[in-house]
């Protein structure tokens, strides 16, 4: 079975300050991994994916994630923070081949302060 | 190009009623997928439908149960409901389901509420 694991329920950052949301993930052939944003009382937004190819990923709204498949991570990141950027990040993981289920993590909720 | 819509945005059942709640893919997407997403958790994958058959299931129990229609649009059922069934339902769609890594585009959701 794939799973993710998310570091850090909650996190804080200055505007400005670089983001880092954590991801580890869990799988026994090679995931795909994605990134999604969920903004308050709305649904889920991808921001990036994983599937082959280039282990760094580049996103929607500035953000990147790096595939490591050593570490079994994919951590997000963004040089400089937003205020914008305030809402609730979930990391998920599918597998190769036949029907696709995603499995999210328990999400992040990112604060940005003034 | 309207994406995954989905209704009722909002609803109150009490214990024990039933609801239906309905999706209409993106333009163009096949595949539709149910997901459950409890307060403060992540979603949950309830089912998949592709060509009006449920292709794949998550750990919930046969009340939930679903209908994909030739158009694509999907509806979800849950009977008999639980206090616990209290949720945002989220629908989403891909193009082609055995291609995994396909992206998955997800409505607002519906918000159930069990009294």
């Amino acid at each position: 079975a794939q799973s993710v694991t998310q570091l850090g329920s909650h996190v804080s950052v200055s505007e400005g300050a670089l983001v880092l949301l954590r991801c580890n993930y869990s799988s026994s052939v090679p995931p795909y991994l994605f990134w999604y944003v969920q903004y308050p009382n709305q649904g889920l937004q991808l921001l990036l994916k994983y599937t082959t190819g280039a282990t760094l990923v580049k996103g929607i709204n500035g953000f990147e994630a790096e595939f490591k498949k050593s570490e079994t991570s994919f951590h997000l990141t963004k040089p400089s923070a937003h205020m914008s950027d305030a809402a609730e990040y979930f990391c998920a993981v599918s597998g190769p081949g036949g029907y696709q289920k995603v499995t999210f993590g328990t999400g992040t909720k990112l604060q940005v302060i003034p | 190009d309207a994406g995954v819509t989905q209704s009722p945005t909002h609803l109150i059942k009490t214990r024990g009623q039933q609801v239906t709640l309905r999706c209409s893919p993106k333009s163009g997407h096949d595949t539709v997928s149910w997901y459950q997403q409890a307060l403060g958790q992540g979603p949950q994958f309830i089912f998949q439908y592709y060509e009006e058959e449920e292709r794949q299931r998550g750990n919930f129990p046969d009340r939930f149960s679903g209908h994909q229609f030739p158009n694509y649009s999907s509806e979800l059922n849950v009977n008999a409901l639980l206090l616990g069934d209290s949720a945002l339902y989220l629908c989403a769609s891909s193009l082609g389901q055995a291609r995994s890594g396909n992206t998955i585009y997800f409505g607002e959701g519906s918000w159930l509420t069990v009294v």
